[in-house]
């Protein structure tokens, strides 16, 4: 049972640049949620997809944006890098419950560097 | 203020001591409550939930007051394995958005 994947795992751009990353949940997870985590920093909350929706919304700009596929993939898009972009991204995948809240797994992360 | 607070640390313990970890949330709306590990250059992995009962795994045990907005962890008979990055984690409503607070730093040593 493969575990949430994320690609790549390390990445190297440019200010001013545009940047794709992926991410495959859990196999039985609906939900996706992305998080930006900065160096010595816990991770902060961007946003969730849900039947192809973003559903939550975290304090990002427009900048970052985001996709779900039929399949319950996802990506993370963010235009116009900025050196404070640098950061690890994360993914973690959920059950979408109506009550009550599921455990979020975590992939590896892409490590993102801006130059 | 941050939503999570957490003393960064590093706390430094040898093998076999007790060690205790506190955070504080501002939400009093919160709904879940967790403990994440982190390993360096790792992802967040979920080392347990926390209830106002309070509950136990093993060598850890965490508790909640929710009167206080206050999370704790205990570790006991540190290993050297457990030397990480301890996040404590709040859900603030159903849709599942977890606030993070910046991690505290346990490096147990032999």
């Amino acid at each position: 049972d493969a575990g949430v994947t994320q690609s790549p795992t390390h990445l190297i751009k440019t200010r001013g640049q545009q940047v794709t990353l992926r991410c495959s949940p859990k196999s039985g997870h609906d939900t996706v949620s992305w998080y930006q985590q900065a160096l010595g920093q816990g991770p902060q909350f961007i946003f969730q997809y849900y039947e192809e929706e973003e559903r939550q919304r975290g304090n990002f700009p427009d900048r970052f944006s985001g996709h779900q596929f039929p399949n319950y993939s996802s990506e993370l898009n963010v235009n116009a890098l900025l050196l404070g972009d640098s950061a690890l991204y994360l993914c973690a995948s959920s059950l979408h419950r109506t009550l009550g809240t599921d455990t979020q797994y975590f992939g590896p992360g892409t490590r993102l560097t801006v130059l | 203020r941050k939503e999570v607070e957490q003393d960064p640390g590093p706390f430094n313990v040898p093998e076999g001591a007790t060690v205790a970890f506190n955070c504080t949330y501002s939400n009093s709306a919160s709904q879940s409550f967790f403990w994440y590990r982190q390993d360096c250059r790792k992802e967040p992995k979920l080392l347990m939930s926390v209830y106002s009962s309070g509950n136990e795994d093993g060598r850890f045990t965490a508790q909640l007051n929710r009167a206080s907005q206050y999370i704790s962890l205990l570790i006991r008979d540190s290993k050297l394995s457990d030397s990480a990055t301890y996040l404590c984690v709040v859900n603030n409503n159903a849709g599942n958005m977890l606030t993070f607070g910046g991690g505290t730093r346990l490096m147990v040593k032999p």
